[in-house]
């Protein structure tokens, strides 16, 4: 298998601008999350599915923000308009169920200017 | 609300040493603890998963152990090399992993 693929690994967008962040687990997994990464926060978890429903997205920072996974291989985060304080990397991961390994991505470096 | 601390937040060893990484969680109904490694602008890779009901997992030079009564994990690393050089984070599975801040290594010649 190929991995938990994310694209794209770079974005560069203007303040304002719509993004879409894009996201195919592993094949049989059944639970796909959703991270953001930087240097003053760490890794925080924005929102989780299992079997394509959102189990929990209080971690998602505004309404600009909104995740969907519309089938079992694929999923998106898409932020509008985005912000400056947006620019991190974006992970997605995947796990086959609940006491499973999670396997990562590659990351979106997402850079709003 | 689970929070994960990780000590020392970095490190920087000559190669050879042998290491520990430690890893703290407040509440103790987990599911498993998992390791990750991550090298600078790159994804996370798994190292090792301890269930809740083991006591320790290892894989190579690498040997992690968990307490969960005591909200604890330690992740050793015996006969360090510089290609260790990267951040180690541990992660708390409770149906989500709930990450530390990570202990950044670094292993010299």
């Amino acid at each position: 298998d190929a991995g938990v693929i994310q694209s794209p690994r770079h974005e560069v967008t203007e303040m304002g601008q719509e993004v879409t962040l894009r996201c195919k687990p592993i094949s049989g997994h059944n639970s796909l999350f959703w991270y953001r990464q930087t240097m003053m926060r760490g890794l925080e978890l924005l929102i989780y599915f299992n079997n394509n429903v959102p189990i929990d997205d209080s971690g998602m920072p505004e309404d600009r923000f909104s995740a969907k996974m519309p089938n079992a291989s694929f999923s998106t985060l898409k932020i509008q308009p985005s912000e400056p304080r947006d620019s991190a990397v974006y992970f997605c991961a995947s796990k086959v169920t609940w006491n499973t390994e999670a396997f990562f991505g590659q990351g979106t470096r997402l850079t709003v200017v | 609300k689970q929070e994960v601390t990780q000590i020392p937040a970095a490190l920087s060893v000559p190669e050879g040493e042998n290491l520990v990484l430690n890893c703290s969680f407040t509440d103790s109904a987990i599911y498993n603890l998992q390791w990750f490694r991550q090298d600078p602008g790159k994804g996370l890779t798994s190292l090792l998963l301890i269930q809740s009901s083991q006591r320790e997992q290892t894989s190579g030079r690498l040997n992690a152990s968990l307490d969960k009564s005591s909200g604890r994990s330690t992740l050793y690393i015996a006969a360090s090399q510089p290609g260790d050089s990267a951040t180690y984070l541990c992660a708390v599975d409770t149906d989500k992993l709930i990450f530390g801040t990570g202990t950044r290594l670094q292993v010299f010649p």
